[in-house]
């Protein structure tokens, strides 16, 4: 069975600081990995995604995320947060087609 | 459109009636899920289409939930006889495949059982 682990329930940075969000994963075969983030009072929007090559993926707003097949991990990160990056962010998962899984949620708190 | 539609934004009911959310996905996209989301929790997974068919409806909680889809169009989640547990946003989204394209999500339908 697949399944997504965000070990973090909040995770607090200053701005201009580096930040990292957690995630690992477990799927059988080769995973495809998403990142997405929930401003409030908004939908989901797609940050980056992890398919195949390069382990370290760039996306939107600066994002970027390093697949660890080793570790089966998939970290969002960003080397200068800011504030306007506060918000609730989404690991995903899937194996082959059909249903994509979530994690449960990090909140990234960025204060001035 | 440009984005994913659903409706009603808002729908508050009585315990025991019926309600019916709709999405309008993407123009051509082919696969189409829905979530469900309660308050402070991540996004469950109800059930994905493929076209109009439903390769994967694992994730529906009971016989009272129910979805269709025409075509490669418009998706109908229906939920017959709510309970209050069935208070969340709803969120539907689509992608041009099933395979390795981003999910592109409507702001979703905030049910509230009374």
């Amino acid at each position: 069975a697949q399944s997504v682990a965000q070990p973090e329930d909040q995770v607090n940075v200053a701005e201009g600081n580096p930040l990292t969000v957690k995630c690992t994963y477990s799927v059988s075969g080769n995973p495809y990995l998403f990142w997405y983030v929930q401003y409030p009072n908004r939908g989901l929007q797609f940050l980056l995604k992890y398919i195949t090559g390069d382990n370290l993926v760039k996306g939107s707003y600066g994002f970027e995320a390093e697949f660890n097949k080793s570790q089966t991990s998939f970290h969002l990160k960003k080397p200068s947060a800011l504030v306007s990056d506060s918000a609730l962010y989404f690991c995903a998962v899937r194996r082959g087609t059909g249903k994509l899984i979530f994690g449960q949620g990090t909140t990234l708190q960025v204060k001035p | 459109g440009a984005g994913v539609s659903q409706s009603p934004s808002n729908k508050v009911t009585e315990k025991g009636k019926d309600v019916e959310l709709r999405c309008d996905p993407i123009s051509g996209h082919t696969a189409l899920y829905w979530y469900r989301q309660r308050l402070g929790q991540g996004l469950e997974f109800l059930i994905y289409f493929q076209g109009n068919s439903a390769p994967d409806k694992s994730g529906l909680p009971s016989d009272r939930f129910s979805a269709e889809r025409t075509g490669e169009s418009v998706s109908t989640l229906t939920i017959q006889r709510t309970q209050q547990e069935d208070s969340a946003v709803y969120l539907c989204a689509s992608s041009q495949d099933s395979l390795n394209s981003p999910l592109h999500f409507g702001n979703g339908t905030r049910l509230t059982v009374t």
